[in-house]
């Protein structure tokens, strides 16, 4: 067990709808990236945030949305949905620090009908 | 900008033999290396990482990977393999400032009884 929360495990869903996946990162872990992983196009990452505020983004789409509460759980919201976003979506937290290795959740795993 | 390439897409190998799992990185900067591995149906779990020092870094489960600069390679070794050792394997890098992990395409090893 990592430490780190994610939930729904699973979600199916209709194109055009609109879910959110929750992450709660592992304890004094400051920071949380989402991850999109499919089989196409492997683990990339979306976002990055530290402490409440966005530190980094990748390849995440304009219907795609995040931020991190003052209790440092995370919210990733997918938005109008297609079926190329069906794909599991991985949060991982790590402390502050350049040296320091990022531990992921178990995934939601999001289909998209 | 900073990428990951694994050559091996996927590898067959009876138990016993021997295992190495090739990684390159562009990125002409300082790095840290990670080999993180997924067993099926599971998350991501650290294999194990490299930072500074010593070259040769040893991680859980018998697993090794030895950085060298000059051909910008983390391989990743086992001189035995069990029936276990089937999962997907991900080497990644974190490189300047930057905090995110940069994952390669990953490489499914299934080890034959």
């Amino acid at each position: 067990d990592s430490g780190v929360t994610q939930t729904p495990k699973h979600l199916i869903t209709a194109t055009g709808q609109r879910v959110t996946l929750r992450c709660s990162p592992r304890s004094g872990d400051l920071s949380v990236y989402w991850y999109q992983q499919s089989l196409d196009q492997g683990l990339q990452f979306l976002i990055q945030y530290y402490n409440g505020e966005e530190r980094a983004k990748g390849n995440i789409l304009e219907r795609f949305s995040a931020q991190q509460f003052p209790d440092l759980h995370s919210e990733l919201n997918l938005s109008s949905l297609e079926l190329g976003d069906s794909a599991l979506y991985f949060c991982a937290s790590s402390v502050r620090g350049y040296n320091s290795p990022l531990h992921f959740g178990n995934g939601t795993r999001l289909t998209v009908t | 900008a900073q990428s990951v390439s694994q050559h091996n897409h996927h590898v067959i190998l009876s138990e016993a033999a021997s295992l190495e799992l090739g990684c390159n990185y562009s990125y002409g900067g300082t790095v840290n290396l990670f080999w993180y591995v997924q067993y099926p149906g599971q998350h991501l779990q650290l294999l194990l990482k490299y930072f500074s020092g010593d070259p040769l870094v040893k991680g859980i489960k018998g697993f090794e990977a030895e950085f060298i600069k000059s051909k910008f390679s983390f391989n990743l070794r086992k001189p035995s393999v069990q029936w276990s050792d089937t999962a997907e394997y991900f080497c990644a890098l974190k490189g300047g400032g930057y905090n995110k992990l940069i994952f390669g395409a990953g490489t499914r090893l299934a080890v034959h009884p």
